[in-house]
């Protein structure tokens, strides 16, 4: 198995700009979590979906930031439009049995 | 759901100690999961441990489980400098998938 995947790895972007994170999770894990994680704020739970189904979107800071999951296999988090504060290293992570399997995160950088 | 918090913050000791972090969380649970992450990695999973055990083991790693003090331990044997990460728990119900993360502990293993 490929584990969770996420894409872009590192994008650099301006202020303003449109930001999508991609995010395929394993198959067969009937959750999925976005997290965001700086120095300051430590790992922030941002939204989880169950079965493709947003549950708690109550981390999402702000309506800049929007996450929607179209099927089992594909997640997106979109940050419209972005700010030098959004840089952060933004997982996603699927779970099974309660326990959460990570990707390797996508770095984003607003300058 | 509630995040835990994980005690010290940071640990330094030497290749060949042990390694000590604590846990304590709020509310009662079913389960407590602990987790590493490497530097610029996402977490990996560690190992759960069910409310009703108090000591669970996995190759060098010996967790246990208090929930008349809402605590719990990881304990690493014989450290290696491939220990040196950001360590955390996440105090959880089976059911109610929410996972939120403390600070961590972030253990560094001297050669």
């Amino acid at each position: 198995d490929a584990g969770v995947i996420q894409s872009p790895r590192h994008e650099v972007t301006e202020m303003g700009q449109e930001v999508t994170l991609r995010c395929k999770p394993i198959s067969g894990h009937d959750y999925l979590f976005w997290y965001r994680q700086t120095m300051m704020r430590g790992l922030e739970l941002l939204i989880y979906f169950n079965n493709n189904v947003p549950i708690d979107d109550s981390g999402m800071p702000e309506d800049r930031f929007s996450a929607k999951m179209p099927n089992a296999s594909f997640s997106t988090l979109k940050i419209q439009p972005s700010e030098p504060r959004d840089s952060a290293v933004y997982f996603c992570a699927s779970c099974r049995a309660g326990e959460l399997f990570f990707g390797e995160g996508s770095r984003l950088t607003v300058l | 759901s509630q995040q835990g918090e994980e005690d010290p913050q940071a640990l330094s000791i030497q290749e060949g100690e042990n390694a000590t972090m604590n846990c304590s969380y709020k509310t009662s649970i079913n389960n407590l999961q602990w987790y590493r992450q490497n530097s610029g990695r996402g977490l990996v999973h560690l190992i759960l441990i069910r409310s009703n055990e108090r000591e669970k083991h996995s190759g060098r790693l010996r967790v246990t489980l208090d929930t008349s003090k809402k605590s719990s331990s990881l304990l690493i044997t014989a450290s290696r400098a491939a220990d040196t990460a950001s360590y955390f728990c996440a105090p959880s119900n089976f059911g109610n998938e929410k996972l939120t993360f403390g600070t961590g502990t972030r253990l560094t293993i001297i050669p």
